[in-house]
C-alpha cells in the first residue's frame, strides 16, 4: 500500500503527558500537511510543509505543540503537556502540487488521541 | 476566519433517491471541493472545482461552482448503500491559504 499512513492509529494519554505521533507521506510528495479534526466537525489546517521546510503555522497550533519533517520524508507531531482538550483525530495529508494548481491532498488514516 | 456552512447537516434517504448538498460562505472561493469520509478513514476527495460556474461530473456525482463563487453543491443520484459517509465541502480562498472545511453532511442510506 502506497497511500500516506501515520502511527499510532490509536493514542491514549493522561493529562500532561507528551505525545508524539508520525505520519509517513506518499514517497513522492514534497508537501506535508496536518490536520485537526473533533467529533462534528471538519478537519482543521494545523501547519504546511514544502520539503523539510514548515512553511505554514495555523494560530490552533499553540505553543505547546510542534512539528518537524527533518529529511523532507516522514513528518511528526508532537504535542507536550497534553490537555483534554487536544482529544481530536489528527490528519495528516500529502501532495505533489498545490491545489490551486489541480494538486490533490491524499489523506492518511488519521492518530485518534484521547486525553483522560 | 472564514467558514463554510454546509446543509442539511444530516440525511436520511432511500436506497435510489437522489441527494442533494450544499455549501455557502460569506467569503469568496477560487476553489471548491468535495470530500467524502468513512469511519475511521481521511477525506478522498470526489470532485475538484477550479471556476465559477463549472459543473463537473464523477460517476453518479455531480458538482458545481457557484456563479457568485461564494457556494457550491454536490447532487449524487441513484444512491447506494455505499454512499454512506460524510461529505464535507472545502474551500480555497487564494494560492497560499490553507484549505476551509464545512462540518460535514452525514448521509445514510436505507436499503
Amino acid at each position: 500500500d502506497t497511500g500516506v499512513s501515520q502511527n499510532p492509529r490509536h493514542k491514549i494519554t493522561k493529562r500532561g503527558q507528551n505525545v508524539t505521533f508520525r505520519c509517513d507521506p506518499i514517497s513522492e510528495h514534497n508537501r506535508l500537511y496536518w490536520y485537526r479534526q473533533t467529533l462534528g466537525q471538519g478537519p482543521e489546517f494545523l501547519t504546511y510543509f514544502q520539503n523539510e521546510a514548515q512553511l505554514e503555522k495555523s494560530r490552533l497550533l499553540s505553543d505547546r505543540f510542534s512539528a518537524e519533517r527533518p529529511k523532507g520524508s516522514f513528518s511528526t507531531l508532537e504535542i507536550q503537556r497534553t490537555e483534554q482538550g487536544d482529544s481530536a483525530m489528527y490528519l495528516c495529508a500529502s501532495s505533489l502540487r498545490q491545489v490551486r494548481e489541480g494538486g490533490e491532498q491524499y489523506f492518511g488514516p488519521g492518530t485518534r488521541l484521547t486525553v483522560t | 476566519g472564514q467558514q463554510l456552512n454546509q446543509s442539511p447537516q444530516s440525511m436520511f434517504i432511500q436506497e435510489g433517491e437522489d441527494v442533494s448538498m450544499n455549501c455557502t460562505s460569506s467569503s469568496i472561493f477560487n476553489t471548491w471541493l468535495w470530500y467524502k469520509q468513512d469511519p475511521g478513514e481521511g477525506p478522498v476527495l470526489l470532485i475538484a472545482l477550479y471556476k465559477a460556474g463549472e459543473l463537473t461530473s464523477n460517476g453518479r456525482l455531480t458538482a458545481q461552482f457557484g456563479i457568485t463563487r461564494k457556494d457550491s453543491f454536490l447532487n449524487i443520484s441513484a444512491s447506494i448503500p455505499s454512499d454512506v459517509g460524510i461529505y464535507f465541502c472545502a474551500g480555497l480562498s487564494s494560492g497560499n491559504t490553507p484549505l476551509v472545511f464545512g462540518k460535514g453532511t452525514r448521509l445514510s442510506v436505507i436499503a
